[in-house]
């Protein structure tokens, strides 16, 4: 079945960059996607990948793509306090009906 | 802006009790989502809704059901709620397209079962 692995944490300091990663097993994932949810709010899209590009940079934010190793990487430039949330990686399959499937998250902490 | 909205952010029950918890989104989805939030099990899919009065099951449907008699609500109903059924609850909609589908999630629902 579908499966998205996450590491639970990560902590850095102010000013560094964050990477965040993540593996999925569904071959056939047409988009994937970084979702942020902020303490006490429901998630939001922050960003996704369309499944035949490697790289997507959008600002502070850098998404990579490795589609034969099925891993990808949301790294966060020059971190600030803001950041600190939780972050999900999601996948979805080809065809009209999309279920997303989620990571279990990562919590990344800020330490100014 | 799409917006999503669950009934309650807090939810106090006692055990035993038939609980309704409310979604209602304002953007003509045709996908509608309950998923469960617990540390470090992240977003477990409880049921979800690709048209009126259509349901299917997720990953763990058991003690919950639902109902989609209008486009734009969703409801999940804790039978006889349990302890165990203390969690986050979040709601989310979206369209049914083959190209990029963005999940538009409500607040969520805090729900404390004693």
């Amino acid at each position: 079945g579908e499966d998205v692995e996450q590491s639970l944490f990560l902590s850095v300091r102010e000013g560094d960059s964050s990477v965040i990663n993540c593996t999925y097993t569904d071959s056939s994932s047409t988009y994937l996607y970084w979702y942020k949810q902020e303490p006490g709010a429901g998630l939001q899209l922050l960003t996704y990948i369309f499944s035949n590009m490697d790289m997507k940079q959008d600002q502070r934010l850098t998404v990579l793509l490795n589609k034969k190793d099925k891993h990808l990487s949301l790294r966060i430039a020059d971190t600030q306090t803001g950041d600190s949330a939780i972050y999900f990686c999601a996948e979805s399959g080809t065809g009209g009906s999309y279920i997303p499937t989620f990571g279990r998250g990562t919590s990344l902490i800020v330490h100014p | 802006d799409v917006k999503v909205t669950q009934s309650s952010r807090y939810l106090v029950k006692r055990t035993g009790e038939k609980v309704f918890l409310e979604c209602v989104q304002d953007m003509d989805h045709e996908n509608m989502f309950w998923y469960r939030q617990d540390p470090g099990l992240g977003l477990r899919l409880i049921y979800f809704s690709y048209d009126v009065k259509m349901k299917e099951k997720g990953d763990i449907p058991e003690g919950y059901s639902v109902s989609r008699e209008k486009k734009e609500r969703f409801s999940l109903i804790l039978e006889s709620a349990s302890t165990n059924q203390t969690s986050m609850y979040l709601c989310a909609s979206s369209l049914i397209t083959t190209g990029i589908t963005e999940a538009f999630f409500g607040q969520g629902t805090r729900l404390t079962v004693v």
